[in-house]
């Protein structure tokens, strides 16, 4: 079945580093993918979406390229801030018989950065 | 910017008791949907409901779970004798098609 692996955490970066946090997935048919953030005592927002095959997502300096050929979707900040601490979530959207798209989520990484 | 809202934010209840947890989609979306988070888990889909009627639900959304959207604005995720396990974050989701767009959730604790 249709199933999302991501990176496991948690990730501890300094201000100003380099971000990836790696997302594979399995699916029939050409999902669309996303990388949701929760920050904490709050819900989920949607960070950055890719619809088809090379798209590339991007919002607050993150992006996250559609990658068929190796059913990727890593997420990438070039440089992150202590606001960025929270938890991502990469999610894959299924389509379902036109009544909807049920997500499946990973198990979420949680990101902190220090000072 | 319109967005889900969630009510209430926080709800404690006994085992056995039932519980109703509410949201408000946006207005236009068609499609909308409940999530849950175990504490330190995934996020896990528990049903979508399209067109006043459920169109997927997981091995999650057994007899002890309905859905219901009782006038033009609310959906409400009803939880009937509820038990230890039931104790998660409950997001309600919704969309025109995708993407979907969580509600800030509602945590339930069952003691």
């Amino acid at each position: 079945g249709d199933s999302v692996t991501q990176m496991e955490g948690p990730v501890t970066l300094s201000e100003e580093a380099f971000l990836t946090i790696n997302c594979t997935y399995t699916a029939t048919g050409y999902p669309s993918l996303f990388w949701y953030v929760q920050y904490p005592g709050e819900g989920l927002q949607l960070l950055l979406k890719a619809t088809k095959a090379d798209d590339k997502g991007s919002n607050k300096g993150f992006e996250a390229t559609y990658r068929k050929e190796t059913t990727s979707f890593h997420l990438e900040k070039g440089s992150v801030q202590v606001s960025d601490s929270a938890v991502y979530f990469c999610a894959l959207s299924a389509k379902a018989r036109n009544t909807g798209n049920q997500f499946y989520f990973g198990t979420g990484t949680s990101l902190t950065v220090i000072p | 910017e319109p967005e889900v809202t969630q009510t209430p934010s926080h709800q404690v209840t006994q085992m056995g008791q039932e519980v109703i947890l509410r949201c408000v989609p946006i207005s236009n979306h068609l499609y909308f949907y409940w999530y849950r988070q175990i504490l330190g888990q995934k996020v896990e889909f528990l049903v979508s409901f399209y067109n006043n009627e459920i169109s997927e639900k997981s091995e999650i959304f057994d007899d002890q779970f309905s859905v219901e959207r009782p006038d033009g604005s609310n959906f409400t995720l009803k939880i009937r004798s509820t038990k230890l396990e039931d104790s998660a974050m409950y997001f309600c989701a919704s969309s025109e098609f995708v993407p979907q767009y969580f509600g800030p959730g509602t945590r339930l604790l069952v003691l």
